[in-house]
């Protein structure tokens, strides 16, 4: 079965720096979908970014960046610029292909500081 | 147009009661997810439908957690004999088909269900 591991609780970051939040994942499947959620404290999860395990390019949204090793099977999440707004929990998850089923993660809680 | 909404936003019960979560999609989207996010975990699947079928309910607890959604829209979990384990937030995903590559699912702010 697959499994997805957030091993940071919790992270903090200075408003306008950079921050990188770690999601590792165990599948022995080649193809997948990974993808990273927000929620904030108003509990709805936005989806922040995605990436399918066929496409070698790191998916990038705005300030929001993937690092996808394969091999390693590690997905970490690059957030530039930080602003207030980016505080939240973030989930990271893994679909695959021929399920309708997403594993998240246990989630890291980002505390942006003034 | 509206996001997925939920009803209620909180829901207290005693133990052994029955309950009834509501979620409306966003119009026109035809899978429908329900999550379990207990305190300090992620969300965790209970059951996909496309359409008003269920196509996955492997992730319902037991045979006390049911979910319909007769009509292909609106969809109501029905949790029975209520216990304290029960407490969490369930929250509610749509999205445009989910075969084939995933379209994005939108939430609904959820339900917090305590079982006293």
């Amino acid at each position: 079965a697959q499994t997805v591991t957030q091993s940071q609780p919790e992270m903090s970051v200075q408003e306008a720096e950079t921050v990188t939040l770690s999601c590792t994942y165990d599948t022995s499947e080649s193809d997948y979908y990974l993808f990273w959620y927000k929620q904030p404290p108003s509990r709805q999860m936005i989806l922040v970014i995605r990436q399918e395990a066929y496409k070698q390019q790191n998916a990038t949204e705005n300030r929001f960046s993937v690092n996808f090793q394969k091999a390693a099977k590690s997905f970490s999440l690059k957030i530039s610029d930080s602003q207030l707004g980016d505080a939240a929990m973030y989930f990271c998850a893994y679909r695959s292909p021929g399920t309708y089923k997403y594993i998240f993660g246990t989630g890291t809680r980002l505390k942006v500081l003034a | 147009g509206a996001g997925v909404s939920q009803t209620p936003s909180n829901k207290v019960t005693e133990k052994g009661k029955y309950v009834e979560l509501r979620c409306d999609p966003i119009s026109g989207h035809t899978a429908l997810y329900w999550y379990r996010q207990s305190l300090g975990q992620g969300p965790e699947f209970l059951i996909y439908f496309q359409g008003t079928g269920a196509a996955d309910d492997s992730g319902l607890p037991n045979d006390r957690f049911f979910a319909v959604r007769p009509e292909g829209s609106v969809s109501t979990l029905k949790i029975q004999r209520t216990e304290r384990g029960d407490s969490a937030v369930y929250l509610c995903a749509s999205s445009l088909s989910s075969t084939g590559r995933p379209n994005e699912q939108f939430f609904g702010p959820g339900t917090r269900l305590t079982v006293l």
